[in-house]
């Protein structure tokens, strides 16, 4: 596709319910990152997964959030038993992989509401 | 700790003035600096990028600044347009490190 899509576009949930949102990158993009906008905040780096390497989870905040990335390009990431305080726009980039610092590109987001 | 700190957090100036937004960063060892635009309800997009040598960098009316000594950068706009509204984000990368730093933004307002 001409850029890096995501769905869906906003989810309303309530306490305790897992979510799945997806990102799909730009086609060839190896790089696919994981981030996280609360309201009013700069970026928090979730996820980065690079080629067929390990993901660097580091940014990850629990052990209720996971992500995978199926053949090198769709990505999901997973909240189990959502809480009020993961309310965010989840954001996702990818960019070409072909070293660090090189240009994101990002997807218009997934707007989440924990009830 | 690496952190980037920017100023103002918001500001509001009338159609066709000229601005310029502050950012302040203690990452390192630096690779390079970055403002993004974050449109509402949209994902950033890259304006300028920066490296240790370079001191100045334009795009159409934007035009950064990076002082690499002070650890400061700014980003002036100038002759604003109404689409200019959204929030600049000043984002550092370190040497060898995919992970940036993302500052919190500067929400600017340009009003007719």
């Amino acid at each position: 596709g001409a850029g890096v899509s995501q769905s869906p576009s906003n989810k309303v949930t309530e306490k305790g319910k897992d979510v799945e949102l997806r990102c799909d990158p730009i086609s060839g993009h190896t790089a696919l990152y994981w981030y996280r906008q609360s309201l009013g905040q700069g970026l928090e780096f979730l996820i980065y997964f690079q080629g067929n390497s390990a993901p660097d989870k580091s940014g990850l905040p629990s052990d209720r959030f996971s992500a995978e990335r199926t053949g090198g390009s769709v990505s999901t990431l997973t909240i189990q038993r959502t809480q009020q305080e993961d309310s965010a726009v989840y954001l996702c980039a990818s960019s070409p992989g072909r070293g660090g610092g090189e240009t994101q590109y990002f997807g218009p987001g997934t707007r989440l509401l924990v009830l | 700790k690496n952190q980037v700190e920017q100023s103002p957090q918001s500001l509001i100036i009338l159609e066709g003035k000229n601005c310029t937004l502050q950012c302040n960063y203690t990452v390192s060892p630096f690779s390079n600096l970055r403002w993004y635009k974050q449109d509402t309800g949209r994902g950033p997009v890259s304006l300028t990028i920066m490296t240790f040598s370079e001191n100045t960098k334009s795009n159409g009316r934007y035009t950064a600044t990076l002082d690499a000594d002070t650890k400061q950068s700014s980003l002036h706009i100038t002759a604003s347009q109404l689409s200019d509204s959204a929030s600049y984000i000043c984002v550092v990368s370190a040497y060898s490190n995919y992970q940036l730093i993302w500052g919190a933004g500067t929400k600017l307002i340009i009003k007719p």
